[in-house]
């Protein structure tokens, strides 16, 4: 199976910041990368699909890239609504896999 | 617009059997792939199973912890999935996804608000 790394269980940010949120899979996936965000209590919404392809209607303040098995969300201007968690997960094969999640907190 | 709804999770004795269903709308339901993805307490996101659609024989894929117990199924005429899952463990403990497959690979665009399964004596 392909593991997904995300190795920054939590970072710590401030409104207006700019964030970098990395994962690493554990083999060449291509760009079949996707990026999720979730609130507590709430299901995940995506985000990104192709490693750099924002989904409809996501502020432009999110940027996906990478490819092969270096990937990284950016959030500029972080916005106080941006506090939540964040799952990679990668689409060439299966299993599908997700990364174990960042939480993104206010400093 | 596209929705999904799960229903059937609840408290289950280990080794016992549930059916979760998830009822879709807002598109064309038998063009799809769809999949169940469940989120134990605090844990990451995991993949368990997808169907495929009439033109590939319904085909089905499980994740190896569910592999044996736990059966996907479909109802296009009803815009429905389901998964069949027998012999719990309390390690199947968790928010039960249904989401529909991407036109361009399996990323997940939508997702229903999820049903809570507890295995526990």
């Amino acid at each position: 199976d392909i593991v997904m790394t995300q190795s920054q269980k939590f970072m710590s940010t401030s409104v207006g910041d700019r964030v970098s949120v990395t994962c690493k899979a554990s083999q060449n996936v291509g760009t079949n990368v996707a990026w999720y965000q979730q609130k507590p209590g709430q299901s995940p919404k995506a985000l990104i699909y192709s490693a750099s392809y924002r989904y409809s209607g996501v502020p432009d303040r999110f940027t996906g890239s990478g490819s092969g098995t270096d990937f990284t969300l950016t959030i500029s201007n972080v916005q106080s609504e941006d506090l939540a968690e964040y799952f990679c997960q990668q689409y060439n094969s299966y299993p599908l896999t997700f990364g174990a999640g960042t939480k993104l907190e206010l400093k | 617009q596209v929705q999904l709804v799960e229903t059937g999770g609840g408290l289950v004795r280990p080794g016992n059997s549930l059916k979760l269903s998830c009822v879709t709308s807002g598109f064309t339901f038998s063009n799809y792939r769809m999949h169940w993805l469940r989120q134990p307490p605090g844990k990451r996101l995991e993949w368990i199973a997808v169907i495929t659609v009439k033109s590939d024989n319904y085909g089905a894929n499980y994740a190896e912890s569910v592999k044996g117990r736990f059966t996907i199924s479909r109802d296009d005429s009803k815009s429905s999935v389901y998964l069949q899952m027998n012999r719990l463990r309390e390690e199947d403990t968790a928010t039960y996804y249904c989401s529909r497959g991407g036109v361009r690979g399996a990323w997940f665009a939508y997702w229903g608000q999820g049903t809570l399964v507890t295995v526990s004596a």
